[in-house]
């Protein structure tokens, strides 16, 4: 069993539609969480941290459930640009930093 | 300011040949990552530096995998006697500070390695 797990998708929406991305992660050592856009043959960026009080950028919303081992990521309004690969990561305490990264979930945002 | 950059940016090679990538950190970050990303996956972890020293090679698939980051500033990841299964993008990322520090790790555009 994978780490990190997420839904490989696609999801096919249209513009305009609120996608939700949900991703589980098994090692409750997991210390701390993000959320990475990774758009066709390019690298992945960092799209936002996740913090356990839950946090916002704009029309994105990420939660965090320790109890659950649970992350989400949730998109308003979404925008033909959004489409991408958005890659759910976890870092471990007194891992010298390594990123440990979910499959990736493919988003496409149709007009 | 100028990113992480990777060169060759697309390489094939032979089944049985060896091949090198490099690796140029953003100046003046102390820590650099190799990850490995097959087809239809998220990147995995291969081998960690701070400075020249290696800290963590737990990831790196076979001894048929090295890394060396000699000064603390580029990187070259060498695959020796590739194999088909090491078809791959190879990336690079790097971050100012150490990782205990939470830094955010700013990735290369990754190598396409293609063995045939």
């Amino acid at each position: 069993r994978k780490e990190v797990e997420q839904d490989p998708g696609p999801f096919n929406v249209p513009e305009g539609a609120t996608v939700a991305f949900n991703c589980t992660y098994s090692n409750s050592a997991s210390q701390s969480f993000f959320w990475y856009r990774q758009d066709c043959r390019k690298e992945p960026k960092l799209l936002m941290s996740v913090y356990s009080s839950g946090n916002e950028d704009g029309r994105f919303t990420a939660q965090l459930n320790r109890a659950s081992q649970y992350i989400s990521l949730l998109i308003r309004d979404s925008k033909l640009s959004d489409s991408a690969t958005y890659l759910c990561v976890v870092r471990k305490a007194g891992q010298g930093g390594k990123l440990i990264f979910g499959q990736g979930t493919e988003l496409s945002v149709k007009p | 300011g100028a990113g992480v950059s990777q060169s060759p940016r697309y390489k094939v090679a032979k089944r049985g040949q060896d091949v090198a990538l490099r690796c140029d950190p953003i100046s003046g970050h102390v820590s650099l990552f190799w990850y490995q990303q097959a087809l239809g996956q998220g990147p995995e972890f291969l081998t960690y530096f701070q400075n020249e020293a290696q800290l963590d090679k737990s990831g790196l698939p076979s001894d048929r995998f090295f890394a060396e980051r000699p000064e603390g500033s580029v990187s070259t990841l060498k695959i020796q006697r590739t194999q088909q299964e090491d078809s791959a993008v190879y990336l690079c990322a790097s971050s100012l500070l150490s990782p205990a520090n939470n830094n955010e790790q700013f990735f290369g555009p990754g190598t396409r390695l293609t063995v045939l």
